[in-house]
């Protein structure tokens, strides 16, 4: 039972272009939503989060929209470049433990 | 990198045997965390740790011993490795932001393969 679905699986996008990936959860009791990015051979690195009390999150090029009573999140990524090429993962926690629920991962091509 | 090491890197063994990997902390961290990662899957919970000699299963802990003994390591054992626990292993830990969020660290990774 995936608690948290994430699309595209790939997604294939011009330099200068916006990549939005979106994800979707259904466990109310999830209270922070961070996105990772990982390129090959490393592990995932926090990229941005959010909490639910806020609708936007922006950091430089990357932004998080939040939709609390849709349950669903996204990621968008403005004027995207080569150098952002990596899967990405969006993820879920709560709870004391803050385990983290992932979603299955975006593959995210810039081209030049 | 949150002072995180993880312990091999990569490894290849044979289906039966006991394979332990190991996760080492250099910052004190309380919470410990070891998820697989597999195609389609992204990465899964397999045990957590919140303490010395507290630890607790995750979503796929099936098959799967941990241990911790000293604040700073956290181990992984496949007690007898199967074809299906071929994958990368990630050791993470959470510490808490300026904004108060906790935050998740990764390794660099085990890349185990089971032949």
């Amino acid at each position: 039972q995936q608690q948290v679905k994430q699309s595209p699986q790939s997604l294939i996008v011009q330099k200068g272009g916006i990549s939005i990936i979106n994800c979707a959860y259904e466990n109310t009791a999830f209270d922070y939503f961070p996105w990772y990015q990982q390129f090959p051979g490393k592990g995932p690195a926090l990229l941005i989060a959010i909490r639910p009390d806020v609708s936007e999150k922006k950091e430089g090029r990357f932004t998080i929209s939040f939709n609390k009573s849709a349950k669903q999140f996204s990621l968008h990524i403005m004027d995207s470049q080569p150098g952002d090429s990596a899967t990405y993962f969006c993820a879920a926690s709560g709870g004391s433990a803050r385990q983290l629920t992932f979603g299955s991962g975006t593959q995210l091509t810039v081209l030049p | 990198d949150a002072g995180i090491t993880q312990s091999p890197r990569h490894k290849v063994t044979e289906t039966g045997t006991p394979v332990t990997l190991r996760c080492h902390q250099t910052e004190n961290h309380r919470y410990m965390y070891w998820y697989r990662q597999d195609p389609g899957h992204g990465l899964r919970l397999i045990h957590y740790s919140y303490g010395v000699k507290d630890t607790d299963k995750g979503e796929v802990s099936d098959g799967y011993s941990v241990s911790r003994s000293k604040t700073e390591d956290f181990l992984l054992t496949l007690e007898s490795a199967t074809s299906s626990q071929t994958s990368v292993y990630f050791c993470a830990i959470t510490r808490s932001s300026l904004t108060r969020n906790t935050e998740a660290f990764f390794g660099q990774g085990t890349r185990l393969t089971v032949v």
